[in-house]
């Protein structure tokens, strides 16, 4: 079955940077457009980016765009998120989500792994 | 952007009875090419990520219990509940996935009165 397994995470300073990975399995990953998702600490979800299944078209949140980039590298079966001049609002837990093949629906989430952004 | 505004944020259900959420988008998730809304709810328990319930908003994921049900067109949509158990317990969230950013609501709030 569809394994998505996140790391990465941990405690940053604002203005740090830190690479989140996700390590997908049971399913052909260079198949599948992903997302990344994140949520605040009691908070709802927010969607924040996405990277087509070749990594053609990447999409994002305006609260991220140009701070943040996705990546993939399906050799590896491998998502990334480089993660760059953070911020106290940036802390969530981050989660790798699997799309489909003909719509950006999310149909499988990881554990995520948790941001802390701090002094 | 399209914002999902869900209500009620939370509600309190006898188990066995039913509980309705709702959920408007402030644009339509319908695509007239192929009369599908971009819909979906999901369903979080507490310390574990989202589970799919519902896609194209009243298509019911494999596996799902058949006393979930999603319905609505175009900019509202319900998600019902019909006979609550106790293992519903969870926030519930519809997700457009029509164009991005892609967009959540707000969430709904499900416990045991």
């Amino acid at each position: 079955q569809v394994q998505l397994v996140e790391s990465g995470g941990g405690v940053v300073q604002p203005g740090g940077s830190l690479r989140l990975s996700c390590v997908a399995s049971g399913f052909t990953f260079s198949t599948y457009g992903m997302h990344w998702v994140r949520q605040a600490p009691g908070k709802g979800l927010e969607w924040m980016a996405f990277i087509q299944y070749d990594g053609g078209n990447k999409y994002y949140v305006d609260s991220v765009m140009g701070r943040f980039t996705i990546s993939r590298d399906n050799s590896k079966g491998t998502l990334y998120l480089e993660m760059n001049s953070l911020r106290a609002e940036d802390s969530a837990v981050y989660y790798c989500a699997k799309g489909l093949i003909t719509s950006y629906r999310i149909d499988s989430w990881g554990q995520g792994t948790l941001v802390t952004v701090s002094s | 952007d399209i914002v999902m505004t869900q209500s009620p944020d939370s509600l309190a259900v006898s188990l066995g009875e039913r509980a309705t959420m709702n959920c408007k988008s402030s644009q339509s998730v319908l695509l007239s090419s192929n009369n599908k809304n971009y819909l979906a709810w999901y369903q979080q328990k507490p310390g574990q990520p989202p589970k799919l319930l519902i896609h194209w908003a009243s298509i019911r994921e494999s596996g799902v219990p058949d006393r979930f049900s999603g319905s609505g067109s175009g900019t509202d949509f319900t998600l019902t509940i019909s006979s609550l158990q106790a293992e519903d317990v969870a926030v519930y969230y519809c997700h457009q996935y029509y164009s991005t950013p892609l967009t959540f609501g707000g969430g709904t709030k499900v416990e045991i009165k």
